[in-house]
């Protein structure tokens, strides 16, 4: 049972390239997230999917794009990359949006030159 | 926007001794949890305490939510150095969109 399995972990990206970062989980869970983390600034949302087929915007989603595959699968995309999207990238999901608990990926770190 | 903040930012102890970090937020709530991270990993659910409660255990953990002063602390008892981690509260305000919002973290170091 993995879990929540996010891609790549690892990622050295170039100002104005584009990339997506995946997220999958075998939990059967209905709802998916991405967060981001920085130093010292804790972990912001960037972008939440609370069931198959929407998603919403969180506190930080200038600058990506996301897609909800379908339920097992969420991604996120950076069109034209920044050095300020340095940053680790969190992939979660829960069972509901409701129901507190979130189950958290490895994490994806990534470089903007 | 972080909704709630940890206290002490860092905290720095010897294996057997307790642990006890602090969190205060801002607006109602419906639920507030604690998330462990260790170095380099993703975050880990460590237990979850609903607004009409006042105290949870799980092992070595104790949670205490007090509403009226918009705080939550967790104690770990007896640390060990394998306790070592960073330590974030999440919130999720009543009324609003039930996801989990972060604060920044408290840094426990437990010195063998």
């Amino acid at each position: 049972n993995a879990g929540v399995t996010q891609t790549p972990k690892f990622q050295v990206l170039k100002t104005g390239q584009s990339m997506t970062l995946q997220c999958a989980q075998d939990m059967n869970h209905n709802s998916m997230y991405w967060y981001r983390q920085d130093p010292g600034m804790g972990l912001r949302l960037i972008y939440y999917s609370a069931s198959e087929g929407t998603t919403d915007k969180g506190e930080v989603p200038n600058g990506y794009n996301v897609s909800r595959l379908n339920k097992r699968e969420f991604s996120l995309r950076l069109e034209s990359a920044a050095p300020s999207q340095t940053s680790v990238y969190f992939c979660a999901s829960s069972i509901n949006r409701n129901t507190g608990e979130l189950f958290f990926g490895e994490g994806s770190r990534l470089t903007v030159l | 926007s972080q909704q709630g903040e940890e206290d002490p930012q860092a905290l720095s102890i010897q294996e057997g001794e307790n642990a006890t970090m602090n969190c205060s937020y801002k607006t109602s709530i419906n639920n507030l949890q604690w998330y462990r991270q260790n170095s380099g990993r993703g975050l880990v659910h460590l237990i979850l305490i609903r607004s009409n409660e006042r105290e949870k255990h799980s092992g070595r953990l104790r949670v205490t939510l007090d509403t009226s002063k918009k705080s939550s602390s967790l104690l770990i008892t007896a640390s060990r150095a394998a306790d070592t981690a960073s330590y974030f509260c999440a919130t999720d305000a009543s009324g609003g969109s039930y996801i989990p919002t972060f604060g920044r973290g408290t840094s426990l170091i437990v010195h063998p």
